[in-house]
């Protein structure tokens, strides 16, 4: 079956613009999760949804980086007045459910640039 | 709060030679692990995971993982390296606890297969 898709694939845009990342997760997966990977930092944990609740948004590096399910499917997650440490691959994956499977399923990543 | 460290940030082998790449992980509840393989410009890929089954574990193209609790370690390994081989490994813990099984990454370890 389809896996997790995420557009786009790469976004260049200047510092202090807005952007958008989405996130389509697999089929019937209730839990969705993003992940950040840099060269500086390797990959961290942003946030995660259980359906289109965010329990847990404290990996979100400041408060410009928000994120939102809707329809316990797909996920954006927004990058405002962005800055070039936020140059990096976003990560998505989802999983059946948090306590049913701790498998997680990944996207191929947007690749974020901030010239 | 867990931690994962991947010794050795970069593994070049022969082809056909042994692949042992080293995972020792920090978790103050029995851990979830996990061995995540990157190709070029690709998502994550699971390769194989641990969850308190069987401490030795047998995960896709031939490698496998055994869980040393006295160690704390979860070692990858494969008996003969294929070219196909090369790409960048990724260790992970989950305390299936917290943030809804969050993973929390090695640093990676990028494995070279010469010919």
């Amino acid at each position: 079956g389809a896996g997790v898709s995420q557009s786009p694939s790469n976004k260049v845009t200047e510092k202090g613009k807005d952007v958008e990342l989405r996130c389509d997760p697999i089929s019937g997966h209730t839990a969705l999760y993003w992940y950040r990977q840099s060269l500086g930092q390797g990959l961290e944990f942003l946030i995660y949804f259980q359906g289109n609740s965010a329990p847990d948004k404290s990996g979100l590096p400041s408060d410009r980086f928000s994120a939102e399910r809707t329809g316990g499917s797909v996920s954006t997650l927004t990058i405002q007045r962005t800055q070039q440490e936020d140059s990096a691959v976003y990560l998505c994956a989802s999983s059946p459910g948090r306590t049913f499977s701790y498998e997680q399923y990944f996207g191929p990543g947007t690749r974020l640039t901030v010239t | 709060a867990q931690s994962v460290t991947q010794l050795g940030s970069h593994v070049s082998v022969s082809e056909g030679a042994l692949v042992l790449l080293r995972c020792n992980y920090s978790s103050s509840v029995p851990p979830y692990l996990f061995w995540y393989v990157q190709y070029p410009n690709q998502g994550l890929q699971l390769l194989l995971k641990y969850t308190s089954a069987a401490t030795l574990v047998k995960g896709i193209n031939g490698f496998e993982a055994e869980f040393k609790k006295s160690e704390t370690s979860f070692h990858l390994t494969k008996p003969s390296a294929h070219m196909s081989d090369a790409a960048e490994y990724f260790c992970a813990v989950s305390d299936g606890w917290n943030a809804g099984n969050m993973l929390t990454f090695g640093g990676g370890t990028r494995l070279m297969v010469k010919p």
